[in-house]
């Protein structure tokens, strides 16, 4: 059974940092796209930042751009997202999450629970 | 960027079959992806690559993708199915798009 944790979420002030970390199992973690998707309170589902399989390509919603630094380590099953310069506006759950396609970039078939970052004064 | 429009909500009687749309430039060329998100849960992969579904998935539940919208369908709807729903692409320049999202009231 494929499952997803997220952990690393809290309280930051603006401008502050934080490191989340997604916890897979149950699949071969190095076959697959990850990403990190996010949902602020009462708000709609916004793709956050992906990478590939190997982590060598990246890619970043414009809104997270230069602020975002998406990473995995497949020998320890481990996704993570690096995140500076917090503002207001990033508060949110950030969900992890699996891509369905081993060959390229589809859909999400796996969500975690989701970690939740508030980033308050 | 690209986008992807949906109704806020949808009414359906139960029973009754309900549609929700998503629309997007050129969507046919895209493969469209569907998730149902219930209160205080995480999103499941409901249609994927524009109908097929998921193990485990209802049949009840279907997809199509023609021109500009995609459609997603449920057939007898039941109180179970009252939840969002959100469509998903995938686009080269945007990377992954979700659409605006449609809440399926039964009732």
């Amino acid at each position: 059974e494929v499952q997803l944790v997220e952990s690393g979420g809290g309280l930051v002030q603006p401008g502050g940092s934080l490191r989340l970390s997604c916890a897979a199992s149950g699949f071969t973690l190095s076959r697959y796209a990850m990403s990190w998707v996010r949902q602020a309170p009462g708000k709609d589902l916004e793709w956050v930042s992906s990478t590939n399989y190997l982590g060598t390509t990246t890619y970043y919603a414009d809104s997270v751009k230069g602020r975002f630094t998406i990473s995995r380590d497949n020998s320890k099953n481990i996704l993570y997202l690096q995140m500076n310069g917090l503002r207001v506006e990033d508060t949110a759950l950030y969900y992890c999450a699996k891509d369905h396609s081993s060959i390229d970039y589809s859909c999400f078939d796996s969500w975690g629970q989701g970690t939740l970052i508030t980033v308050s004064s | 960027s690209y986008e992807l429009t949906q109704p806020p909500s949808v009414s359906v009687s139960p029973g009754q079959a309900a549609s929700i749309t998503c629309s997007g430039d050129k969507l046919t060329n895209k493969y469209t992806s569907w998730y149902q998100q219930k209160p205080g849960q995480s999103p499941v992969l409901v249609i994927y690559q524009d109908n097929k579904r998921p193990s485990g998935i209802t049949e009840r539940i279907s997809g199509s993708n023609s021109g500009n919208t995609a459609t997603l369908t449920i057939s007898g709807t039941q109180a179970v199915d009252e939840a969002d729903y959100y469509c998903q692409a995938w686009d080269s320049g945007a990377a992954y798009v979700f659409g605006t999202g449609t809440k399926l009231t039964v009732l």
